[in-house]
Formats: C-alpha cells, structure tokens, sequence
C-alpha cells in the first residue's frame, strides 16, 4: 500500500514558470514532510520541510502549502529555472521512518 | 546539518562476487544510519537501519544474509553485497539524522552498483 502518493510523474514548464508538485499521505502518525531534489548519479539533498501545524512555509523561490484535513501538501517552484531540472521527491516521516513519493521528474525548458 | 559521504562512488563487480559500500558521517556521530536502494527512475527504498553497536534492522523482503550491514562506529557503516547478481545493480544510497531535533534525514552521494 502507497502511504505516500506524487503526481505528476514527469513536468515539463517553461523557464520562469510556477512548478507545482503534489503529495497526499494517509497515515495521520506523520509528522514532518520534508522535499528533496535529486540529479542524475547524485544523493537526494533536502529542499524544504513543514510540520503539519502549519499551512505554508516559504523558502527563496520554493514555497510548501499543506492541508491538513486533506492530507495534501504541495510544492511551489517559483520562477522556474533550468537549474531546477532534477527529480523530486516529497516525503512524509514519523520518527525516524521516511516514506517517500514515487518522485516528479521536473524539466525547465530554457 | 550533516556531512555524509560514500565509497566508493561507482562499484563494477562480476558475478558471484562481494562488494563493501561505505557509509561515513563526517562532522558527528550517528548511531542509526539508514540504507536504500533506487533503481533507475525510481524512489528510494529502504533496505536497512544500521544501528551502532548492534544488529542492523532489515525491512520486509530484504535478505539480511545477503545485504550484511555493520555499523561498528559512529561514524561508519558499511553494506556488504554479497555473491552479487546482476539484479542486485542498482543505486545505493545512505543517510543518517541530523542534529537539530528535527529528524532531518540526511543522504549521501550513492554508490552506483553494476554487476556483470
């Protein structure tokens, strides 16, 4: 069972667009929900994160909007820029337990 | 934050043959340390938590015999792959928590595994 659901699989805007990425999660135990970015033959490095006590939280151009109620958060990409171009994966972890997404495949076309 | 590194980067190996990947926390001690596994375009999957000082806690459907995993300091833990088939290729990753209280996970730069 997928604890953690990602869409969409691939996304392609153009530079200088807004990146929208979208995670729902089931099991309310979660507690932290962090975003990393991850390029081709490297390790995932974390974006940003939010605690479910909150509703947005901005860093730079990356912004996170999580509903509660609904189990849904998202990530905001602002600007887009070809160096964006990477895999993200949104995650969702109680304790020490990380569930990640199935990852979006984000290209900024120049 | 935390600094993690991985060796080697890239592994080939044939086989049949055993391969030790290396897991270092470089700016502070870890006493759990978390090891993945991604195939290619895929998400991270969680093989193992490493624990300093005792048996490493495998996840469902991960052969402890064949992924052996020690973690004898706090700042190393190594991943055995051994007798290495060619389905055992793949990207392996590792990450440990951070200081800070806030669970941070943080990962390594992988090691890319072929097995001819």
């Amino acid at each position: 069972q997928q604890q953690v659901k990602q869409s969409p699989q691939s996304l392609i805007v153009q530079k200088g667009g807004i990146s929208i990425i979208n995670c729902a999660y089931e099991n309310t135990a979660f507690d932290y929900f962090p975003w990393y970015q991850q390029f081709p033959g490297k390790g995932p490095a974390l974006l940003i994160a939010i605690r479910p006590d909150v509703s947005e939280k901005k860093e730079g151009r990356f912004t996170i909007s999580f509903n509660k109620s609904a189990k849904q958060f998202s990530l905001h990409i602002m600007d887009s820029q070809p160096g964006d171009s990477a895999t993200y994966f949104c995650a969702a972890q109680a304790g020490d337990k990380i569930i990640f997404g199935k990852g979006t495949r984000l290209h900024i076309l120049p | 934050g935390a600094v993690v590194s991985q060796h080697p980067s890239w592994v080939i190996c044939k086989s049949g043959t055993s391969v030790k990947i290396e897991c270092r926390s470089l700016d502070f001690q870890a006493t759990t340390m978390f090891w993945y596994r991604q195939f290619p375009k895929q998400s991270l999957m969680l093989m193992a938590t490493s624990n300093e000082g005792s048996k490493a806690t495998y996840e469902q459907g991960v052969e402890k015999d064949k992924f052996l995993i020690n973690h004898a300091s706090l700042t190393l833990s190594t991943l055995t792959v051994t007798s290495a088939h060619p389905e055992d290729s793949s990207f392996y990753i590792c990450s440990l928590i951070g200081t800070g209280g806030r669970n941070e996970q943080f990962f390594g730069p992988g090691t890319r595994l072929t097995v001819l």
